[in-house]
């Protein structure tokens, strides 16, 4: 159980294009789902807090505007990067958070690497 | 400051050979740590999670420590395989009522195992 999936897996855009990635819970429900951004030999780094049918936290130094974040439903939350740059791309993780289970674990996905030429 | 360090940064070890990474926390209030294992290209899966309480939890091959005095934790891996060769990353999950479910990550342990 806990599985979390990312679709797609991966993408390669021009530079002016907007791209949506899905999150998915796919055997829990999960009230926030969270998105990291990782580059190379790097760690992830929180860009947002996603909460179900409330807007997103993000961090410090996040565009909103630039990274759009909508958790529609309890099994799914969307990053869209609009107007992508090629300093957007990069490797965006998605976690949710399973409250049912004993340490409120976050699950992580598989990851989408996105390349915007 | 809330800080998570590992060590070594990377590591090379010959298969059936065992390994010990190192985490070192500045986390306050602590609610637990975790360890990772990240292949190349993929998302972060769960090794071990342990609360203050509990000083040692295994999972197959991989052991993990906490001594929540020293704030230090250790991820031992037995018998190495070549499919051990991963990201290895410390994770500690902060109490506090403001930073609810943010993780803070280390750096993580580039661990190759050669045969």
């Amino acid at each position: 159980g806990a599985v979390v999936s990312q679709h797609p897996s991966r993408v390669i855009c021009k530079s002016g294009t907007s791209v949506k990635i899905e999150c998915r819970s796919l055997d829990f429900q999960a009230t926030t789902m969270f998105w990291y951004r990782q580059f190379p030999k790097k760690s992830l780094m929180l860009m947002a807090t996603s909460n179900e049918g409330s807007k997103a936290t993000y961090e410090q130094g996040v565009e909103k505007d630039k990274f759009l974040i909508n958790h529609a439903s309890l099994t799914l939350s969307t990053l869209t990067v609009t107007s992508a740059h090629p300093e957007d791309s990069s490797f965006y993780i998605c976690s949710a958070r399973d409250l049912a289970g004993s340490y409120n674990e976050q699950f992580f996905g598989p990851g989408t690497r996105l390349t915007v030429l | 400051k809330n800080q998570v360090e590992q060590s070594p940064q990377s590591l090379i070890i010959l298969e059936g050979k065992n390994c010990t990474l190192q985490c070192n926390y500045t986390v306050s209030p602590f609610s637990n740590l975790r360890w990772y294992k990240q292949d190349t290209g993929r998302g972060p899966v769960s090794l071990t999670i342990m609360t203050f309480s509990e000083n040692t939890k295994s999972n197959g091959r991989y052991t993990a420590t906490l001594d929540a005095d020293t704030k230090q934790s250790s991820l031992h891996i037995t018998a190495s395989q070549l499919s051990d060769s991963a990201s290895y990353i410390c994770v500690v999950s902060s109490g506090s009522s403001s930073n609810t479910g943010k993780l803070i990550f280390g750096q993580g342990t580039t661990l190759q195992v050669k045969p």
